[in-house]
């Protein structure tokens, strides 16, 4: 069984750049989650995706975008980077299924630092 | 909306002596999962032990084991025979089981746990 594995794992970006996360979903789930992690926090609940539309967001500016592919795999888009946005981007997956979804299972993160 | 609360920013113990880390939600969703995941400094956030809020037996997991207090809203887990690879920082996390909508992890903020040789 294949784990959630994301890319790349570091990335430095400067204000005002745009930047392109990449996640692939461990096998059989069809659901992602991505969460951003500042320093010495909790992950925060950016958007979800399931069957490649957004079922799902948290208090992100719309300048955070996904998309879901076919595969189940997903990227995470973010425009006009901020200073604010440097942190560690996690990506989450799990199955839906009835509507309801069970455990989160993470990828390693991507690290990003914005100058 | 909920939340989570972790009252212990910061935890050290001898290897091989047990602890405890405690957790707190709010919610008024009945029906819901619990969880605790670890977080090594390699970052990899990793799944350490599941609850089901209708289940009144607590989940346990090899050296891991939880309290789960539903009346209470509290959530703790304990680590028996603490290892030097159990240094982490541990979150506590809900997750309501809803039909419709996202399904977020709500995350608490974390207690960093150091097992000392």
């Amino acid at each position: 069984e294949t784990g959630v594995t994301q890319s790349p794992t570091h990335l430095i970006k400067t204000r005002g750049q745009q930047v392109t996360l990449r996640c692939s979903s461990q096998s059989g789930h069809n659901t992602v989650s991505w969460y951003q992690q500042a320093l010495g926090q909790g992950p925060q609940f950016i958007f979800q995706y399931y069957r490649e539309e957004e079922n799902g967001r948290g208090n992100f500016p719309p300048r955070f975008s996904g998309l879901q592919f076919p595969n189940y795999s997903s990227e995470l888009n973010v425009n006009a980077l901020e200073l604010d946005d440097s942190a560690l981007y996690l990506c989450a997956s799990s199955s839906l299924l009835a509507g309801v979804t069970d455990t989160q299972y993470f990828g390693p993160g991507t690290r990003l630092t914005v100058l | 909306a909920q939340t989570v609360t972790q009252s212990q920013p910061e935890m050290s113990v001898q290897e091989a002596e047990t602890v405890t880390l405690s957790c707190t939600y709010d919610t008024s969703e009945s029906n819901y999962y619990l969880f605790w995941y670890k977080q090594p400094p390699s970052r990899q956030m990793i799944l350490v032990i599941r609850q089901e809020a209708y289940k009144q037996q607590n989940a346990t997991e090899n050296r891991f084991s939880v309290n789960f207090q539903k009346a209470a809203k509290s959530f703790s887990l304990k680590i028996s025979d603490s290892q030097l690879g159990d240094t982490a920082m541990y979150f506590c996390a809900f997750l309501p089981r809803i039909i419709q909508g996202a399904q977020k992890l709500v995350f608490g903020q974390g207690t960093r746990l150091t097992i000392n040789p």
